[in-house]
């Protein structure tokens, strides 16, 4: 059974850079063809696709936040973390993490955490 | 504004039939496999459908999906009032190098 779980702060000040964690299982990132993403959600707005990274450390960004994120992993740890400088009030969202298995979709899904970023 | 486009709402009846829409571009639904998310009120997202038209393990039937040119269709038969969530179309956006996805369409089981 595959499960992935986010964590990090609830809450960040402007400017502050914000860290969060996938933890995962089920599934090994060294897999061809797998990898794990980085989804978020502004309260009552639609999904936003922020980041990939392969089982080959390939990684992929949102051409909008690219100059803003970094994921990175730690496969003796089953994690991956996602970094986000300067953070603004409009990165007030959800943040999900999800597999990327060798299909092109995402499943499962992490259950999500929410960051506030307010002074 | 999102890349891919889908009606913000559709409604139908218990036990009828409703299709979902998603339209984008060449670099996207044009060259690369759309997948389905459902989401109900308060949860994470769930895969449905994915490679347009695959159902993972435990989805029933009554969700299906298909792709023709730059356009995709979700469809829901038999709906259920438990099936009144949000439905989103994700793909890969080959000039972007980067996922998509649509700004998610609201299902009301009236």
């Amino acid at each position: 059974q595959i499960t992935l779980k986010e964590s990090g702060p609830t809450l960040v000040k402007p400017t502050q850079t914000l860290t969060l964690t996938c933890t995962f299982s089920g599934f090994s990132l060294t897999t061809l063809g797998v990898g794990v993403g980085w989804i978020r959600q502004p309260p009552g707005k639609p999904l936003e696709w922020l980041a990939l990274v392969y089982w080959d450390d390939d990684k992929r960004y949102s051409p909008s936040l690219k100059s803003r994120l970094t994921i990175t992993t730690d496969t003796s740890k089953n994690q991956v973390v996602l970094t986000m400088t300067n953070m603004d009030p409009v990165d007030t969202a959800t943040y999900y993490c999800a597999h990327w298995p060798t299909s092109s979709a995402f499943g499962p899904w992490g259950q999500g955490t929410l960051v506030t970023v307010s002074s | 504004q999102s890349v891919l486009t889908q009606p913000p709402s559709v409604s139908a009846a218990p036990g009828q039939k409703v299709t979902i829409s998603c339209s984008g571009g060449g670099s996207n639904i044009g060259n690369n496999y759309v997948s389905w998310y459902q989401q109900l009120p308060g949860t994470a997202p769930k895969l449905l459908i994915f490679d347009n038209n695959k159902r993972p393990s435990g989805i029933p039937d009554r969700f299906s999906g298909s792709k023709s040119g730059t356009s995709a269709t979700l469809g829901i038969t038999g709906l259920q009032t438990g099936d009144e969530a949000d439905y989103y179309c994700g793909t890969w956006d080959s000039s972007l190098s980067a996922g998509v996805f649509g700004g998610g369409t609201k299902l009301t089981v009236l």
